[in-house]
């Protein structure tokens, strides 16, 4: 099975801030790398496919990047709305495993 | 829009079957576009994926999970449904539906989530 490890668990930032999250796979995943936004009681929101792909809808604050085994999800200029948990999902080989979600939360 | 609602009981003694039921409006579940997929997570723990069924009746479940579960879809109500056989604690988790865009290889409609426990 792939192995999805995801970093930092948490991280404290300000609105207006760059934030960087990383996932890394235990094996070549190729592009094949998602990121999903989570906020407590919701449903997850996907925000970027096959690694660098903007989800429709969601905004141009929040890119992808990488492939083979390490990838990032950046958000430029932190918005209040954007105070939630990230995780990524690889989706090359069954079973389609998750990192373990980045929470961020306001400085 | 489309939405996906997970139902079925929120408590589940040791050794019986979980049922769950996910109700799709707003999409078709005899589109060709979408796997109908399953995902949990246990308390503390990562999101699991546990499978998908196809239009077709195909289905792809987590090999950790296989011989216990069963899939199923049924057009007429545009619903698919999880069955888990013989549950212990290790299953009490939040389960969530969700769609999976063949083009995009990703989950782009989640449900809610449902709370699940395995108890006496």
């Amino acid at each position: 099975d792939v192995q999805m490890t995801q970093s930092p668990s948490s991280l404290s930032a300000s609105i207006g801030d760059r934030v960087t999250i990383t996932c890394r796979s235990s094996q070549s995943i190729y592009k094949f790398l998602n990121w999903y936004q989570q906020k407590p009681g919701k449903a997850p929101k996907l925000l970027i496919y096959t690694a660098s792909t903007l989800q429709s809808g969601v905004p141009s604050r929040f890119s992808g990047s990488g492939s083979g085994t390490d990838f990032t999800l950046t958000i430029n200029s932190l918005q209040p709305e954007d105070f939630a948990t990230y995780f990524c999902q690889q989706s090359n080989s069954i079973p389609y495993s998750f990192g373990q979600g980045t929470k961020l939360e306001i400085k | 829009q489309v939405l996906l609602q997970e139902s079925g009981p929120g408590l589940v003694k040791p050794s019986q079957t979980l049922s769950l039921t996910c109700t799709v409006s707003g999409a078709s579940v005899s589109s060709g576009d979408y796997y109908w997929t399953w995902i949990r997570q246990p308390p503390g723990k990562d999101l699991e994926w546990i499978g998908y069924i196809y239009r077709s009746g195909n289905t792809q479940y987590n090999p950790s999970l296989k011989s216990r579960l069963t899939f199923s879809l049924d057009t007429s109500k545009n619903q698919f449904s999880l069955n888990l056989r013989s549950v212990t604690a290790a299953d009490t988790a939040v389960y969530y539906c969700a769609r999976r865009y063949l083009v995009a290889a990703a989950l782009d409609s989640w449900g809610q989530g449902t709370r699940v426990t395995v108890s006496s």
